[in-house]
């Protein structure tokens, strides 16, 4: 199994504040990477797929890059309905495992 | 809009099954789609369960294949989910959701999920 790592596992930040998450992967995994937001008691909601196509309707200020191993989510400037938990998937392989999530807090 | 709905018994015994389906509206299982399930245990992550594609292929996590088995019904449009000698490490909220294809697969949409808890 392709094992996914996440860090940091919790950050907290401000309102305004630029956010990054990272994914690194056990293997190489080229782009198939996707970001998912989770809000408490909800499913999780695709944000960007193929590491940074960023799904309709998502705002502009998440953003995916990076490729291989070692892959980011961005959000550029926090908003109050960013705090979440986020998680990256890998889809190269079966199965196609998650991270363990990041959890966003409030400062 | 696509829609999925989860359901089934809430309450499992050890060593019993646990036996859910998921209901699709908005779109055809028979359609070039895999079809999802993953599993949340409460307060801890996301777990892929497994994947099964219209034509009946399947893919499941190794960690639970000896357990698993997924189906379809056309005639309902819906997909179901089994998994035999549960304990309660499998209790957790459990998601269908839909992947689609284009080059990479996304879970596009999901159900609300079901939680099951594995108790005597």
């Amino acid at each position: 199994d392709i094992q996914m790592t996440q860090s940091p596992s919790s950050l907290s930040a401000s309102v305004g504040d630029r956010v990054t998450i990272t994914c690194r992967a056990s293997q190489s995994i080229s782009s198939y990477l996707n970001w998912y937001q989770q809000k408490p008691g909800k499913a999780p909601k695709l944000l960007i797929s193929a590491a940074s196509n960023l799904q309709s309707g998502v705002p502009s200020r998440f953003s995916g890059s990076g490729s291989g191993t070692d892959l980011t989510l961005t959000i550029s400037s926090l908003q109050p309905e960013d705090f979440a938990t986020y998680y990256c998937q890998q889809t190269y392989a079966t199965p196609r495992t998650f991270g363990q999530g990041t959890r966003v807090l409030i400062k | 809009q696509v829609q999925l709905q989860e359901s089934g018994p809430g309450l499992v015994k050890p060593s019993g099954t646990l036996s859910l389906t998921c209901a699709v509206s908005g779109a055809s299982i028979s359609s070039n789609y895999w079809w999802t399930w993953v599993r949340q245990p409460p307060g801890k992550g996301l777990e892929w369960i497994g994947e099964i594609y219209h034509s009946g292929d399947t893919h499941y996590n190794p960690s639970l294949r000896s357990r698993v088995t997924m189906s379809l019904d056309n005639s309902k449009n819906q997909f179901s989910l089994k998994l035999t000698s549960v304990t309660a490490a499998d209790t957790a909220v459990y998601y269908c959701a839909r992947d689609y294809f284009s080059g990479s697969h996304e879970l596009d949409f999901w159900g609300q999920g079901t939680l099951v808890t594995v108790s005597s």
